[in-house]
């Protein structure tokens, strides 16, 4: 069964960088996507982008000038890195695998990581 | 972007019940359509994938159907233990964006 666990700042200032790390623990990256996903306090869900296992990457269009997501192989972990964060950035930012043939959805979550954005 | 309409917004119900909620999309998804619940403080988890197949260790009483832009989540005999918000997720194209949510009371 595989287990996402992730780790990364939680305490930001206006402007700087968020950084997050996803590491995967008894499953390959092999045949998968893997994704980023936010939920801002007490609102939805909403997607920020993926990464498959060949390194190609998609994001969100409303994010995709601040938005990286990096793969590392060697070590079964993915990354997401968000530049010139904002409040609006202030979210619980979960990492999860994307099973995606004949279909497309989220089969396991990390944990999730509450990220303030505070002056 | 394809957007997406879940209703109602919230209900709530009485253990036993059978409720249902929609999700409409702007746009057809052929069937690529998710249902996720999610409880305070968790991480979601998958109940449904391409509209109607049972992801493993999910309880029958929950059920999807649909096609194109119309599907719903059905849940049969309510169980307190169904107390969450509830998501559905377009598979079809990026961003692959989710319904604003239903929260279920029992």
């Amino acid at each position: 069964q595989v287990q996402l666990q992730q780790w990364g700042s939680g305490l930001l200032k206006p402007s700087e960088t968020l950084s997050l790390t996803c590491a995967v623990y008894g499953g390959s990256f092999s045949g998968y996507f893997w994704s980023w996903i936010r939920q801002p306090p007490g609102k939805g869900l909403e997607w920020i982008g993926e990464i498959n296992y060949k390194g190609i990457t998609n994001y969100n269009s409303s994010l995709k000038s601040r938005v990286a997501i990096s793969l590392d192989t060697a070590n079964t972990q993915f990354s997401l890195n968000l530049s010139s964060v904002t409040a609006a950035d202030t979210a619980v930012y979960y990492c999860a695998r994307i099973f995606a043939y004949e279909g497309y959805w989220v089969d396991s979550w990390g944990q999730g990581t509450l990220v303030t954005v505070s002056s | 972007d394809i957007q997406m309409t879940q209703s109602p917004s919230s209900l709530s119900a009485s253990a036993g019940d059978r409720v249902s909620i929609t999700c409409r999309t702007s746009q057809s998804v052929s069937r690529y359509l998710n249902w996720y619940q999610q409880k305070p403080g968790k991480a979601p988890e998958l109940l449904i994938y391409v509209a109607s197949s049972l992801q493993r260790g999910v309880p029958s009483r929950f059920s999807g159907s649909g096609s194109g832009t119309d599907f719903t989540l059905t849940i049969n005999s309510l169980q307190p233990e169904d107390s969450a918000t509830y998501y559905c997720q377009q598979g079809y194209s990026n961003p692959r964006t989710f319904g604003q949510g239903t929260k279920v009371e029992v």
